[in-house]
């Protein structure tokens, strides 16, 4: 198993650009979520989705929208980049049921916003 | 709310002696704790996690943590550290209750392990 994977590792964006961070997950796993890292501080969840067709919002969602078509893939998209949202991007997903069961992370998207 | 505060931002320890990471988390009610160590340019990785039964929790790579409700704390120890263990840890807390079951993190404390 692959677990999660994230593209692109790294990217730079013009301000007003928009770009498609790309998540897949192959475990089955119902629940996927988007957070951002900025330096200094913990991660801040984006967006989050249940199950396929399903998506909510989460601590900071403006900026950002998101789809789920399948169980596999959860992508982020940013609309019109802003110098705020430089930050490093993780994807994490996990099977549904108890909110113990562990978040398996991707490697992550280092995103700058020039 | 929940919330979790990791009081050191840089921790320095010798390689071989013990390590002990503070976390205090903020919730109504018994919570699920957790620990992630994120290696530089990796993703994070579970270290272990509370939910219920025994405070005492021992999780990968010789790590092990305890959950105080009185103190509201969950620090994470290590009795002799590697070089290894260099990396960033986080704490995090998640909720019973919320239909997310998202996570919320602190800002991490980051160790710094000398030959």
């Amino acid at each position: 198993n692959a677990g999660v994977t994230q593209t692109p590792k790294f990217r730079i964006l013009k301000i007003g650009q928009s770009m498609t961070l790309q998540c897949a997950q192959d475990m089955n796993h119902n629940y996927m979520y988007w957070y951002r890292q900025d330096p200094g501080m913990g991660l801040k969840l984006i967006y989050y989705s249940v199950g396929a067709g399903i998506t909510d919002k989460g601590e900071v969602p403006n900026g950002y929208n998101v789809s789920r078509s399948t169980t596999e893939d959860f992508p982020l998209r940013l609309e019109l980049a802003a110098p705020s949202q430089t930050s490093v991007y993780f994807c994490a997903s996990r099977l549904a049921g108890p909110s113990y069961n562990e978040q398996f992370f991707g490697p992550g998207t280092r995103l700058t916003v020039l | 709310a929940q919330s979790v505060t990791q009081p050191d931002i840089h921790i320095t320890v010798s390689e071989g002696a013990s390590l002990e990471l503070r976390c205090n988390y903020s919730y109504g009610a018994t919570p699920y704790l957790f620990w992630y160590v994120q290696s530089p340019g990796q993703g994070l990785q579970l270290l272990l996690k509370y939910f219920s039964g025994d405070t005492l929790v021992q999780g990968i790579k010789g790590f092990e943590a305890e959950f105080k409700r009185s103190q509201s704390s969950f620090n994470l120890r290590k009795p002799s550290v590697h070089w290894s263990d260099a990396a960033e840890y986080f704490c995090a807390v998640g909720a019973k209750e919320t239909g997310a079951n998202n996570l919320f993190f602190g800002t991490g404390t980051r160790l710094t392990v000398i030959p």
